[in-house]
Parts: structure tokens; C-alpha cells; sequence
């Protein structure tokens, strides 16, 4: 049973860097069959996708991010990170990560974990 | 970037209704829409993916159809279970700006 799991901080100052990371149980994050996503959601609003990452280090971004955003895979640790910098209040959300299929879109997603972005 | 316009925002319905919701893609997509359930304090759940087919595991009320960029998830009939918020998903790996999502349709109890 494929299993995401996302942890980090749950504040973050404004124009600090959110950093979060998923753990993937049941599935290799090295293979070649799936991509890895991150996705959020403000409170009260819907899903925003903020980007994915493959095996290969090949990625691909929210346009309205991509200049804060960076995203890694450690193979080792069978987990993939996100860095979002220079953050404010808008960016407060509950961030979930999610395996990726190109048949199946987003199969399997994290609990979900809530970031405030607050002083 | 491609847009994915989602209608109706709200439905009101009753156990055993046969409810609609569309999302219609501001370009050619091909069939790369999945339909997901959300409910509050959950993550979303996979319902539907490649715009027809049903994930593992879903119930059967639970159908997607296409036409052209307009794509339609059918509740057959509404369950208590089915109340709860819907978004679809265009995941063409081609598409400039990548992923996006419909603004959600929520399905409330008339």
C-alpha cells in the first residue's frame, strides 16, 4: 500500500522560506513510473498544484511560483522536498504532497500538512 | 496556461438525485481530466482519471464522459456519502504552465 507522508514546520515568518518534505512508503521515488507533486490549499479556497518533480530531476512548475520555488528528490531517503521562498500571508495553505501517474493523474496524496505563514 | 472553468460552483440535491458537474478546458486537452471527492479536513480522492475511467475501489455511480474540451462527472444516484466538494483536473504533461485545477463544485444537501 503506496502511503505519503509530509512534515515541516507548521509557521513561517514572512519572507522566510517554507520548507517541507514527504516520506513515500510503497513506492520508490528513483522509478521511472511516477512523478511527484506538491499541491495547496488556502483556507476555504480550492486546489491550487504547485509542481512536480520526476526520478530524473526533471521538473516542472506553477508558472505564478516558479521564481520562489525549488524542488528535490533524495532516492536514499525515499523522499522529495519543497523550498518555497520569500513567503507572506498567501501563501499560508495546507500543503500536500501527491504520487503522480501519466495514465492516472494524482493517485495517491498525503494527509496533508497546515502551514501558517505569520510573525 | 490553460484554464479549466468549472460549473455549477454549488449544487443542492437529494439522496438519489442524478447530479452533473462540468468542467470545460480553455484549450485541447486530449483526455487528461480526473475528477477527485474532497471533504473537510481530507484530501482529495481519486474518483476518475484519463476523463472515463473509473479508479479502483469507486463506486459505480460514479461516471466521467468528454466531448471536445467539456468534460462531465455524473453522480447516477446521490448517496449521503457523496455529499462533499468535486474538482476535476487537467494533467496534460504538454500543457504550458503544467497542471490545473477547476475551482470546485460543492454538493450540499437540498
Amino acid at each position: 500500500q503506496v502511503q505519503l507522508q509530509e512534515s515541516g514546520p507548521g509557521l513561517v515568518k514572512p519572507s522566510e522560506t517554507l520548507s517541507l518534505t514527504c516520506t513515500v512508503s510503497g513506492d520508490s521515488v528513483g522509478g521511472a513510473g511516477h512523478y511527484w507533486n506538491w499541491i495547496r490549499q488556502p483556507p476555504g479556497k480550492g486546489l491550487e498544484w504547485i509542481g512536480y518533480i520526476y526520478y530524473s530531476g526533471t521538473t516542472n512548475y506553477n508558472p505564478s511560483l516558479k521564481s520562489r520555488l525549488t524542488t528535490s528528490i533524495d532516492t536514499s531517503k525515499n523522499q522529495y522536498s519543497l523550498k518555497l521562498s520569500s513567503v507572506t500571508t498567501a501563501d499560508t495553505a495546507v500543503y500536500y504532497c501527491a504520487r503522480g501517474g501519466t495514465l492516472s493523474g494524482l493517485d495517491v496524496w498525503g494527509q496533508g500538512t497546515t502551514v501558517t505563514v505569520s510573525s | 496556461d490553460i484554464q479549466m472553468t468549472q460549473s455549477p460552483s454549488t449544487l443542492s440535491a437529494s439522496v438519489g438525485d442524478r447530479v452533473t458537474i462540468t468542467c470545460r478546458a480553455s484549450q485541447n486537452i486530449g483526455s487528461w481530466v480526473a475528477w477527485y471527492q474532497q471533504k473537510p479536513g481530507k484530501a482529495p480522492k481519486l474518483l476518475i482519471y484519463k476523463a472515463s475511467t473509473l479508479q479502483s475501489g469507486v463506486p459505480s455511480t460514479f461516471s466521467g464522459s468528454e466531448s471536445g474540451t467539456e468534460f462531465t462527472l455524473t453522480i447516477s444516484s446521490l448517496q449521503p456519502d457523496d455529499f462533499a466538494t468535486y474538482y476535476c483536473l487537467q494533467y496534460n504533461s504538454y500543457s504550458p504552465g503544467g497542471f490545473t485545477f477547476g475551482p470546485g463544485t460543492k454538493v450540499d444537501i437540498k
